[in-house]
């Protein structure tokens, strides 16, 4: 079975700085894809990017984006310029391409954003 | 407008007794999920279902039940077998390729 690691149970970055939450996984596997999700304090699980592991090329939305590393099975996240309204939990998720209703999550990192 | 409705909010629940935690959809997804976190924790997924009148269980699926009569219906039992019911239950549907789930908001079960 697939294997998501997030390393960080929690970070701080400044208001306005940038910082970048770590996301490994275990595969053996060639297609797949890989999403972070976020869950601030209402609880509610919000999609903030995807990466299909067959592009080359890293996902950005915005502020956010992504360094993805096929071979080293890496999938980090980085939000540029920071807001209050970033605090929350940031979840790392993989979905099997072969069995598509396998999704696996990581165990989160929670993100502190000081004003 | 499209979405997923998982009632009620909260809820409480007497020992001995099973409640049901109701997942509509109208997203038209094919397969349907019930997660369990506990408070700071990651999401453990409890039953999930493909298609209509068939479900899988997932990695703690013991003192939990689920039905899928209807595609946008997934309703989640917690029986009284459930030792340890208090946390926070999220539904999540997806379609197929490389689609990511959707969330519902959630319902928070408390023991009274």
């Amino acid at each position: 079975a697939q294997t998501v690691t997030q390393s960080q149970p929690e970070m701080s970055v400044q208001e306005a700085e940038t910082v970048t939450l770590s996301c490994t996984y275990d595969t053996s596997e060639s297609d797949y894809y890989l999403f972070w999700y976020k869950q601030p304090p209402s609880r509610q699980m919000i999609l903030v990017i995807r990466q299909e592991a067959y592009k080359q090329q890293n996902a950005t939305e915005n502020r956010f984006s992504v360094n993805f590393q096929k071979a080293a099975k890496s999938f980090s996240l980085k939000i540029s310029d920071s807001q209050l309204g970033d605090a929350a939990m940031y979840f790392c998720a993989y979905r099997s391409g072969y069995n598509f209703n396998k999704f696996y999550f990581g165990s989160g990192t929670k993100l502190n954003v000081k004003p | 407008d499209g979405g997923i409705t998982q009632s009620p909010k909260y809820l409480f629940r007497k020992e001995g007794q099973n409640v049901t935690l109701s997942c509509e959809q109208n997203l038209n997804h094919d397969a349907m999920y019930w997660y369990r976190q506990d408070p700071g924790q990651g999401l453990r997924l409890i039953y999930y279902s493909q298609i209509v009148n068939d479900f899988q269980k997932g990695d703690i699926a013991e003192g939990y039940s689920v039905s899928r009569e209807k595609k946008e219906s997934f309703p989640l039992t917690v029986t009284s077998a459930q030792k340890n019911p208090t946390a926070f239950y999220l539904c999540a549907t997806t379609t197929g390729g490389y689609q990511p789930q959707h969330f519902g908001d959630g319902t928070r079960l408390s023991i009274l």
